[in-house]
Order: structure tokens, then C-alpha cells, then sequence
């Protein structure tokens, strides 16, 4: 099956910096990426949908300007979480959909945050 | 309400158990999946499915469209299985969760 990969799969920081999470597409071309984020003992929750080369469509409640998408291409998208702070650390997921039927998503392996 | 409701929200089994997580929703979808996610995090896909059955080595995923039901089962349940399982339905335009299901497979 179609695999999506996230990098990197744990990462600490300090609060105040800002996180870079990638996600790839590696054998198909997502028209679509959607970020969710975890937090412990609850369900997935939706951020945003991004599509290629457009801005990305975020849910209510999710800051725009503290959670960059970008969606350069095809393959790749990216989830920049910026001036970090504690209650940022959770677990990031995202999945792809590519130009198959609508609900054929990927889901990647998710990266866990720490914001010390 | 939650549009999917999961049951039981914690299961443990003894190896060899056959297992059965179910998955009710109360929307039109498109397509369920079923998500499996370790203690790590890390999720995995185990299966997509929008009418009937699908097998994967010991794992059965069954959905009744008709019920808005779903079915995951795990034949001679090893503790690597142990693990949270997660049900997700697709509306097209939306995806909505189950709050998962915690198995514990006791050797």
C-alpha cells in the first residue's frame, strides 16, 4: 500500500523555538494533506487541509499564524509550529490523499513534540 | 453524541483470546478505516473499507452499511498486538474518530 512518512518521529525543544514537521508522500502524489494532532488518551483531532500549492484550511480554534502549513508540492508537506510552548507537546499526525477516491487516506507515523 | 462511538473502550485478553472491537457511527460515509496505535504513537493503517469483509494475516475487518456498524477482530491475539485500536469514517468531506480502543494481550 501507499506509504506517508513523517520526520522526525520525536523531537524536544525549548519554548520559544519553532518546530519544522515534514510530511512525504513517498510512492504517489497527495492532492491533499491533512495535519491532526493528539493529545494523550483523547482521539485525533483535525488541524487543517492543506491542498498543493494553495493555502491551507484550518479547523476552528487552530491558530493560523502558530501552525504553518506549507504544501510546496506534490510529495511534501510541512507543519511549522512556531514560538513554541508547553502546551504545544503532543503528537502530531499527518495523512495523504491522492487523486483515488475520496476517503483513500494515508495516514503517516505521527511525531511527538516535547516543549520543554 | 459522538458521530463514532467504540466498544469497549478497554479490553484485555489473554494470548490465544479471539478478539472483537466494535465500531458504531451515525453518519453517511464514504469509507472506514481502521487505525492501530502503539504505546509510541506511532499509527498505522490496518484497513479501509466502504461494504463487506477484509482479511489481513489474523486480523478480519467487517462492515454492515446498512447498521452503520463496524468490526474489527483479531484471531489468536498475541501481546505484540497489544495496542490502541483506532475507527475512523470518511463523509467525503470530513473525517470523524472514535475515542479507540485499549487491548492488552496478557501472555
Amino acid at each position: 500500500g501507499a506509504v506517508v512518512s513523517q520526520h522526525p518521529s520525536r523531537v524536544i525543544c525549548k519554548s520559544g523555538t519553532s518546530v519544522k514537521i515534514e510530511c512525504r508522500s513517498l510512492d504517489f502524489q497527495a492532492t491533499t494533506m491533512f495535519w491532526y494532532r493528539q493529545f494523550p488518551k483523547q482521539s485525533l483531532m483535525l488541524m487543517a487541509t492543506s491542498n498543493e500549492g494553495s493555502k491551507a484550511t484550518y479547523e476552528q480554534g487552530v491558530e493560523k499564524d502558530k501552525f504553518l502549513i506549507n504544501h510546496a508540492s506534490l510529495t511534501l508537506s510541512t507543519l511549522t509550529v512556531t514560538s513554541a510552548h508547553p502546551e504545544d507537546s503532543s503528537f502530531y499526525i499527518c495523512s495523504a490523499r491522492g487523486g483515488g477516491a475520496p476517503d483513500t487516506q494515508y495516514f503517516g507515523p505521527g511525531t511527538r513534540l516535547t516543549v520543554l | 453524541k459522538n458521530e463514532v462511538e467504540q466498544s469497549p473502550q478497554n479490553l484485555t485478553a489473554q494470548e490465544g483470546e479471539f478478539i472483537t472491537i466494535n465500531c458504531s457511527y451515525s453518519v453517511g460515509i464514504s469509507a472506514l478505516h481502521w487505525l492501530q496505535q502503539h504505546p509510541g504513537g506511532g499509527i498505522v493503517s490496518l484497513f479501509m473499507l466502504s461494504s463487506g469483509k477484509k482479511k489481513h494475516g489474523r486480523l478480519i475487518a467487517t462492515i454492515n452499511i446498512q447498521e452503520k456498524h463496524s468490526s474489527l477482530h483479531i484471531t489468536a491475539s498475541h501481546p505484540r498486538d497489544s495496542a490502541v485500536y483506532i475507527c475512523a469514517v470518511g463523509t467525503g468531506n470530513q473525517f470523524y474518530f472514535g475515542t479507540g480502543t485499549s487491548l492488552t494481550v496478557i501472555p
